[in-house]
């Protein structure tokens, strides 16, 4: 399964935006790459998911590098709300669609 | 539309018992996984249900059992428990029919195994 590599931690203040990175330099051209947060005592929860172009939702924003060895995602202005587990997955796509390969996650921190 | 949901919340159980953990899914997903999460393993795959068969498995040894059952409910066994079986149990639905989908986890599980 393809691995991804994200920084175990980080912070950010209330109000600013926040650029989580994640490196996947062994993707396949046909894994999708996912983002889902877990915030604290709750299920992890869809935020974005993108294949080549970058992508746009209500939550964040997915930018995803031209040789999609990496990607960020982007949330515009963090919020106490925002603090979570961070996890950035491949695949997704036909027979692994069902089965989502965690890794460690960034645990974001935000500031007052 | 209603959340996954998943029954119990919270067990107690002791070595060698066995535990059955039930999910509803979503209204009109058809595919089940279930995940364990532990603070030493982080989140970990144990099988997906799609349509009542068994479509993906984790590495887990064989006292980890499910099953589906034609409403998409699901239902994982563990037997003859052992200390490092606590843990938060989630599962996840989705439609699983289209070409990238998006799970949706339930609140989980939490089983305590003295």
């Amino acid at each position: 399964d393809a691995k991804t590599t994200q920084p175990n931690s980080m912070e950010s203040n209330e109000e600013e935006p926040v650029h989580l990175p994640c490196n996947h330099s062994t993707i396949s051209g046909t894994d999708y790459i996912h983002w889902y947060r877990q915030l604290p005592s709750q299920g992890p929860e869809y935020v974005i998911h993108g294949l080549t172009s970058n992508v746009n939702n209500r939550m964040a924003s997915l930018a995803i590098a031209e040789d999609r060895k990496s990607s960020t995602l982007i949330l515009h202005r963090a919020t106490l709300r925002d603090a979570a587990v961070y996890y950035c997955i491949l695949g997704g796509y036909g027979g692994s669609q069902g089965n989502l390969i965690f890794g460690k996650g960034t645990k974001l921190s935000v500031k007052p | 539309k209603a959340g996954v949901t998943q029954t119990p919340r919270y067990l107690i159980k002791t070595r060698g018992q066995q535990v059955t953990l039930s999910c509803s899914p979503i209204s009109g997903h058809r595919s089940v996984s279930w995940y364990q999460q532990t603070p030493g393993q982080g989140l970990q795959f144990l099988f997906e249900y799609f349509s009542e068969t068994q479509r993906n498995k984790g590495n887990f040894p064989g006292r980890f059992s499910g099953r589906q059952f034609s409403n998409s409910r699901s239902e994982m066994n563990v037997s003859t428990l052992e200390l490092g079986d606590s843990a938060l149990y989630l599962c996840a639905s989705s439609f699983r029919d289209r070409e990238t989908d998006t799970q949706y986890f339930g609140p989980g599980t939490r089983l305590t195994v003295l």
